[in-house]
């Protein structure tokens, strides 16, 4: 079964529009991470944030925010005002315990923002 | 600090050939994990490798194989090439120390291999 999911494959904006990825993920244990990473077309992945499964705690790091809900199993990441810039792949992965350096990936979300 | 560094970046191989990637962590990272990246399955984990040792295992069949040397830097072989195996091949390291305290991991660029 699909641990993580990204059900957006693609999505287009225009710049200054917000744009929301979704994410929704499924294990059973209580201790987990959960991550945000953004694959330029360069192939490297760059670390966005992390969440640990106790802190449900929604964060907001300049244009970006993050919605952690426990209860529909959600991580979701909104990009406020976006710009040419956030054109990428984002995915969203999951850690579980005990295994913290193995992680699911999403399937990716292409972000398409248009001057 | 140095970021992950992986060598070659991009290479050509034929079926039947067998290939080794090599990956250098983040000084004083002692975990070093390998992912391959298809269009079709996206990014899969292969394994894990912590102190020389195989920590974690993904789905792959046994001609996927690695090992960690003492400065930890980590290779990761493939023997029998298929068309299959054509990939972007991601190594990450992350610092590890203390069981059941998460440290970050960070990405190298990745080793783009083809199989012709």
């Amino acid at each position: 079964a699909q641990k993580v999911t990204q059900a957006q494959t693609e999505i287009s904006v225009v710049e200054k529009e917000d744009v929301t990825l979704d994410c929704v993920y499924e294990t059973r244990d209580t201790t987990y991470y959960l991550f945000w990473y953004k694959q330029p077309p360069s192939g490297e992945l760059v670390f966005l944030i992390r969440r640990n499964s106790f802190d449900e705690q929604n964060e907001i790091s300049g244009r970006y925010s993050w919605n952690f809900q426990k209860s529909t199993s959600s991580f979701n990441f909104t990009i406020t005002a976006s710009q040419v810039v956030d054109s990428a792949v984002y995915f969203c992965a999951l850690s579980e315990a005990g295994n913290f350096n193995k992680f699911y990936f999403g399937s990716g979300t292409k972000l398409n923002v248009k001057p | 600090k140095a970021g992950v560094t992986q060598t070659p970046r991009y290479l050509i191989k034929t079926r039947g050939q067998q290939v080794t990637l090599s990956c250098s962590p983040i000084s004083g990272h002692r975990s070093v994990s390998w992912y391959q990246q298809t269009p079709g399955q996206g990014l899969q984990f292969l394994f894990e490798y912590f102190s020389e040792t195989q920590r974690n295992k993904g789905n792959f069949p046994g001609r996927f194989s690695g090992r960690q040397f003492s400065n930890s830097r980590s290779e990761m072989n493939v023997s029998t090439l298929e068309l299959g195996d054509s990939a972007l091949y991601l190594c990450a390291s992350s610092h590890t120390g203390l069981a059941g305290v998460y440290n970050e991991q960070f990405f190298g660029p990745g080793t783009r291999l083809t199989v012709l």
